[in-house]
C-alpha cells in the first residue's frame, strides 16, 4: 500500500525556521495537504495543493514541492506552533493517505 | 462558513455496534469528498473509509482493517454522513473524525472494552 514518510520529530528554537518533509512516490502526480493538530484538538488544514494557504494561515507558513518530497516550512517559529503536523495525499485511486505525523517542539 | 458537527459514539463491549453521525451546515454533501479518519490514543491519523459523490456513483471504499465491519452512509436530504461500526474490536478504540473536503468534525470517541 502507498505510504507517506515524515520525520517523527523536529525541534527548533523560537524565531528559527522549521522544515518538515513528507516523502511519497506519487507526490509528483498527487497534491499534498498539511494539517496542524494541537493537543486535544481536531486537525486543521494549514496548506493545500502543495503550496496554497487557506484564509487565516499566516504568511510565515509556506509549502513547497520537489520531486517525491513536499516540505512545510514555518519561519519565525513561535511557541504556539508547537503541535503535531500531518501530511496527506491520495493514491492513484483517490484513496486518502496520511503521513505518520511530525511532532514540532519549540525549545 | 461550513460547520461540521459530530454525534454518537460511546462505550461498547467487543462484538457490539456503534454509530457516529456527522451533520454538515453550509454545503451540500451530495458531491463532496467525504472521508472518515480515526486516531487511536497517542497515535497518528488513520484513514477508515470514504463515500464518493453522487455524480461518481456514490460508491464506498474502506481500509482493509474495517472492511466488512464498517459501513459509510450519506443522507442527502438530512445532509448527514454516518459511520456504522459493527463487530467492534478493542483495537477499534479511537477518536473518529469525519472529514468533509478538508474540514474536520470535532471528533467522537468510540471505546471498545469489556
Amino acid at each position: 500500500s502507498y505510504e507517506l514518510t515524515q520525520p517523527p520529530s523536529v525541534s527548533v528554537s523560537p524565531g528559527q525556521t522549521a522544515r518538515i518533509t513528507c516523502s511519497g512516490d506519487a507526490l509528483p502526480k498527487q497534491y499534498a495537504f498539511w494539517y496542524q493538530q494541537r493537543p486535544g484538538q481536531a486537525p486543521v488544514l494549514i496548506m493545500y495543493e502543495d503550496t496554497k494557504r487557506p484564509p487565516g494561515i499566516p504568511g510565515r507558513v509556506s509549502g513547497s514541492s520537489s520531486g517525491t518530497t513536499v516540505t512545510l516550512t514555518i519561519s519565525g517559529v513561535q511557541a504556539e506552533d508547537e503541535a503535531d503536523y500531518y501530511c496527506q495525499s491520495t493514491d492513484i485511486n483517490g484513496i486518502v493517505v496520511f503521513g505518520g505525523g511530525t511532532k514540532l517542539t519549540v525549545l | 462558513e461550513v460547520q461540521v458537527v459530530q454525534s454518537g459514539g460511546g462505550l461498547v463491549k467487543p462484538g457490539g455496534s456503534l454509530r457516529i453521525t456527522c451533520a454538515v451546515v453550509g454545503m451540500s454533501l451530495s458531491n463532496a469528498k467525504l472521508n472518515w479518519v480515526r486516531q487511536a490514543p497517542g497515535k497518528g491519523l488513520e484513514w477508515v473509509g470514504r463515500i464518493k459523490g453522487e455524480a461518481d456513483g456514490g460508491t464506498t471504499d474502506y481500509a482493509a482493517f474495517v472492511k466488512g465491519r464498517f459501513t459509510i452512509l450519506r443522507d442527502d436530504e438530512k445532509n448527514t454522513l454516518d459511520l456504522q461500526m459493527d463487530s467492534l474490536k478493542t483495537e477499534d478504540t479511537a477518536l473518529y473524525y469525519c472529514l468533509v473536503g478538508a474540514k474536520w468534525g470535532q471528533g467522537t470517541l468510540a471505546t471498545v472494552s469489556s
